[in-house]
């Protein structure tokens, strides 16, 4: 069965520290898919990436990067020098086999304080 | 071009009503997907579909159905309401193009409560 594993509930920093928001997976599966979502304090939803297990290179954009690590069974998702825009709930979710049926974890509140 | 937008924003029902919550894309995506959020929870997949005709069911589909008669269409139906069902409904439209990036397009939510 899959599973997705965010231990972090709440993260707490400081404008234009980095952050990382950690998450866990486990699935039987060796075709799978990752992905990342974040939800503002506004409520909408917003998909930010989607890694595929057989690509471990890590992907960067602007002030995001994500780090894969196939050994390890993470996803991590670092924001460096965050913003106060950049507070949210942020969600790591799974996909196995053919990428359809997609497991959230609990999701990681990310304060940004000015 | 106005993305994703989710019919009604918001409804009250009471228990066994049943009511039908519309999806609507204009992007001409194939894949369209019906979630829940229930509070400090992430996502859970109700229905999906993977093109015009075709539906799946999710990690939650009991007490629901859905309907693609139309591409850019994806209704999601309570039969009998029931107050477990109060929840943020949020569709999504995605793109899965070979070789490239997937992009995934939310509609607003709706927020149900059933008494």
């Amino acid at each position: 069965a899959q599973k997705v594993t965010q231990a972090q509930t709440e993260i707490s920093v400081v404008e234009k520290e980095d952050v990382t928001l950690d998450c866990v997976y486990e699935t039987r599966d060796t075709t799978y898919y990752l992905f990342w979502y974040k939800q503002p304090p506004s409520g909408e939803l917003v998909f930010l990436i989607r890694r595929n297990s057989f690509d471990e290179q890590n992907e960067i954009s602007g002030r995001y990067s994500w780090n894969f690590q196939k050994s390890t069974s993470s996803f991590n998702f670092t924001i460096t020098a965050s913003q106060v825009v950049d507070s949210a709930v942020y969600f790591c979710a799974l996909s196995e086999g053919g990428g359809f049926k997609t497991i959230f974890g609990a999701g990681t509140r990310l304060f940004v304080k000015a | 071009n106005a993305g994703v937008t989710q019919t009604p924003k918001f409804r009250v029902l009471k228990t066994g009503q049943s009511m039908t919550l519309l999806c609507a894309q204009d992007m001409n995506h194939e894949y369209m997907y019906w979630y829940r959020q229930d509070p400090g929870m992430g996502l859970r997949l109700i229905h999906y579909s993977v093109g015009e005709g075709t539906t799946a069911k999710g990690e939650v589909p009991d007490g629901y159905n859905v309907s693609r008669l139309k591409k850019q269409n994806f209704l999601l139906g309570l039969e009998s309401a029931a107050p477990s069902q109060t929840s943020v409904y949020f569709c999504a439209s995605i793109f899965r193009p070979t070789g490239r990036q997937e992009t995934q397009y939310f509609g607003p939510g709706t927020r149900l409560l059933v008494l």
